[in-house]
């Protein structure tokens, strides 16, 4: 058990639809970032916040959008849902956000019919 | 941040050390070896890491060659639930990055036969 916890772990969910997925990072980290795990992209990097604040961007489409709690939670919203964007997505997180080791969430595995 | 390159697939059997390689030619001074694993769909689990001593902790050794280009992730005694698909990420760590993402190549699937 690395400490992060997602919710919900399994959604499925209609073409057109948005969805909210929810990350709590371990106690003491002020890191977390987003990965999509598809069948034919592997695991990519999404976005990554610290403290609140937007740190980095990888390939995130405008759909999706992101953000960082005062409490830390994170919170990844996915809108006009499509079908490839049935996958898995998952959350980590890091002390500082400069490098340290990421742990992993269990993920959410979203399906879009 | 370097890229990485690992063998698609490799056997081991129950009991004996795995052995999996992974080159990093093109790697910078201030970049670290990572690897992770993933057991089938489950979140990627962090194993050990290292710039250019040789490592080791409660689950796995990691052995990274003088020039830096190439290093090993050694499993002592591999289990059956050890079969998952392990990746060796390179990046930087500490102040000096812009980005700390972890790039995920499409790794070793490791197979663990009894």
């Amino acid at each position: 058990d690395s400490g992060v916890t997602q919710t919900p772990k399994h959604l499925i969910t209609a073409t057109g639809q948005r969805v909210t997925l929810r990350c709590s990072p371990r106690s003491g980290d002020l890191s977390v970032y987003w990965y999509q795990q598809s069948l034919d992209q592997g695991l990519q990097f999404l976005i990554q916040y610290y403290n609140g604040e937007e740190r980095a961007k990888g390939n995130i489409l405008e759909r999706f959008s992101a953000q960082q709690f005062p409490d830390l939670h994170s919170e990844l919203n996915l809108s006009s849902l499509e079908l490839g964007d049935s996958a898995l997505y998952f959350c980590a997180s890091s002390r500082e956000g400069l490098g340290e080791t990421q742990y992993f969430g269990p993920g959410t595995r979203l399906l879009v019919l | 941040d370097a890229k990485t390159t690992q063998p698609p697939s490799m056997d081991c059997a129950e009991g004996r050390a795995a052995n999996l390689p992974c080159n990093h030619s093109t790697i910078s001074g201030n970049e670290y070896v990572y690897w992770y694993r993933q057991i089938h769909s489950q979140g990627p689990q962090y194993i050990i890491h290292g710039l250019k001593n040789n490592e080791t902790n409660e689950m796995a050794s990691l052995i990274i060659t003088e020039d830096r280009k190439s290093s090993t992730l050694i499993l002592p005694h591999a289990t059956l639930r050890d079969t998952a698909v392990y990746y060796c990420i390179v990046r930087v760590a500490g102040e000096g990055g812009s980005n700390y993402k972890l790039t995920f190549g499409k790794g070793t699937l490791l197979t663990v036969n009894p």
